[in-house]
């Protein structure tokens, strides 16, 4: 089946320092990518859509400037938490549509701690 | 996307059948239902999904009510890999391009 895959698997970084994150889709094309974000013991909670050739849509309450969206090619989309706090400590997850049907391929995640 | 309700969480014995119920009463005729499971620490795994005949596939099976208002996941043999949190998702095929809303889903235990 098809992959995703995230890059690093886990990341600890200090408070004010800058993380980014890599999401690809090894063996199709996603002009679309999610990034959810999920806290101990809640469910996946979508933080933004990232758009190849276009800006990136964030969900209401998510700040643009802080996470930062780029879909750099059809396979490759980064998130990167700028100016990190140890309440962005979170398991980062990046998904992508299946170009053959109504699924979604989801990535292994990231898990950030920020101290 | 329809609303689903599921039980917070369930048990079952290694090696026996779980099944995991899924109520969406307020499905529409073009939703499908699917089911994805997301195994500690892991992104979320695609299970299977249908629209309103029953699906079997190499990891499990769903039944879907004549009426589509409620399926069940079933795990024919369980394992203790199969120890996850189950999330039943209904939605319309067309809707691909956009993300998942996931509910609390169902914990799954299955204990030796």
């Amino acid at each position: 089946g098809a992959v995703v895959s995230q890059h690093p698997s886990w990341v600890i970084c200090k408070s004010g320092t800058s993380v980014k994150i890599e999401c690809r889709s090894l063996d199709f094309q996603a002009t679309t990518m999610f990034w959810y974000r999920q806290f101990p013991k809640q469910s996946l909670m979508l933080m933004a859509t990232s758009n190849e050739g276009s800006k990136a849509t964030y969900e209401q309450g998510v700040e643009k400037d802080k996470f930062l969206i780029n879909h750099a090619s059809l396979t490759l989309s980064t998130l990167t938490v700028t100016s990190a706090h140890p309440e962005d400590s979170s398991f980062y997850i990046c998904s992508a549509p299946s170009p053959w049907g109504g699924e979604q391929y989801f990535g292994p995640g990231t898990r950030l701690t920020v101290t | 996307d329809a609303k689903t309700t599921q039980p917070t969480s369930m048990d079952c014995a290694e090696g026996r059948a779980a099944n995991l119920p899924c109520n969406h009463s307020t499905i529409s005729g073009n939703e499908y239902v699917y089911w994805y499971r997301q195994i500690h620490s892991q992104g979320p795994q695609y299970i299977i999904h249908g629209l309103k005949n029953n699906e079997t596939n190499e990891m499990a099976s769903l039944i879907i009510t004549e009426d589509r208002k409620s399926s069940t996941l079933i795990l024919p043999h369980a394992t203790l890999r199969d120890t996850a949190v189950y999330y039943c998702i209904v939605r319309d095929r067309g809707n691909s391009g956009y993300a998942l809303n996931f509910g609390k889903g169902t914990s799954l235990l299955v204990t030796p």
